[in-house]
């Protein structure tokens, strides 16, 4: 069952903050995620693990709601270089397959 | 240190025809995914080789088949391919066990015509 993101896509102005919801149906044992830029390989930003602590570095944390089997994307006074598809992508238990959301385009202007 | 290596990074291939992508996974990693990426979506999981065996398999019909090498590299073999086949293919590589998430390829560009 593929996660569902929201929102599908926003435009901030450079400064502004962001959130990006990650939501799946089944429990999970970890969310990933990752930042596409046009033509590129998607780009590993971090990883939350079922019991784990938020995570974050620089201007970008998330966190992880196991009740809810949700997660969260808190991208802080963003630049320019933020600018490209957020995909969480998520491992369930006994079943280690990564599957990745329906993705949010993000988009910043100066 | 080289990340994950790629090829061909563009192929054009004929409806019918067979097509090998190759990926050599980041060095230390042992474990490698391959996923196939439709315009404008999310990366769709193919399947995952660990010790040259398959672990893991999506919801792929038996044209897409793999192998991992001794040296942990792979292929991602597709048989009679169809126009729907067209995608930008991915491989992403990890150590197992560590939790450092998947580091992707550039990927191969296929097109079938």
């Amino acid at each position: 069952q593929q996660p569902v993101q929201s929102p599908q896509a926003v435009i901030l102005r450079e400064g502004e903050d962001a959130v990006i919801n990650c939501s799946s149906s089944k429990a999970l044992y970890s969310v990933h995620w990752y930042r596409q830029k046009h033509g590129e390989a998607p780009v590993f930003l971090m990883i939350l693990l079922k019991g784990g602590e938020q995570k974050g570095h620089d201007k970008i944390s998330a966190s992880f709601n196991e009740k809810k089997q949700q997660s969260s994307l808190y991208l802080t006074a963003s630049q320019l270089s933020y600018s490209g598809t957020y995909f969480c992508g998520t491992e369930n238990f006994g079943n280690e397959k990564l599957t990745f959301g329906t993705g949010t385009r993000l988009t910043i202007i100066p | 240190d080289a990340g994950v290596t790629q090829s061909p990074t563009h192929l054009i291939k004929t409806r019918g025809q067979q097509v090998t992508l190759r990926c050599s996974p980041k060095s230390g990693h042992d474990t490698v995914s391959w996923y196939q990426q439709a315009l404008g979506q999310g990366p769709q999981f193919i399947f995952q080789y660990y010790e040259e065996e398959e672990r893991q398999r999506g919801n792929f019909p038996d044209r897409f088949s793999g192998h991992q090498f001794p040296n942990y590299s792979s292929e991602l073999n597709v048989n009679a391919l169809l126009l729907g086949d067209s995608a930008l293919y991915l491989c992403a590589s990890l150590a197992l066990g560590q939790y450092y998430g998947y580091t992707f390829g550039s990927g191969t560009r296929l097109t079938v015509v």
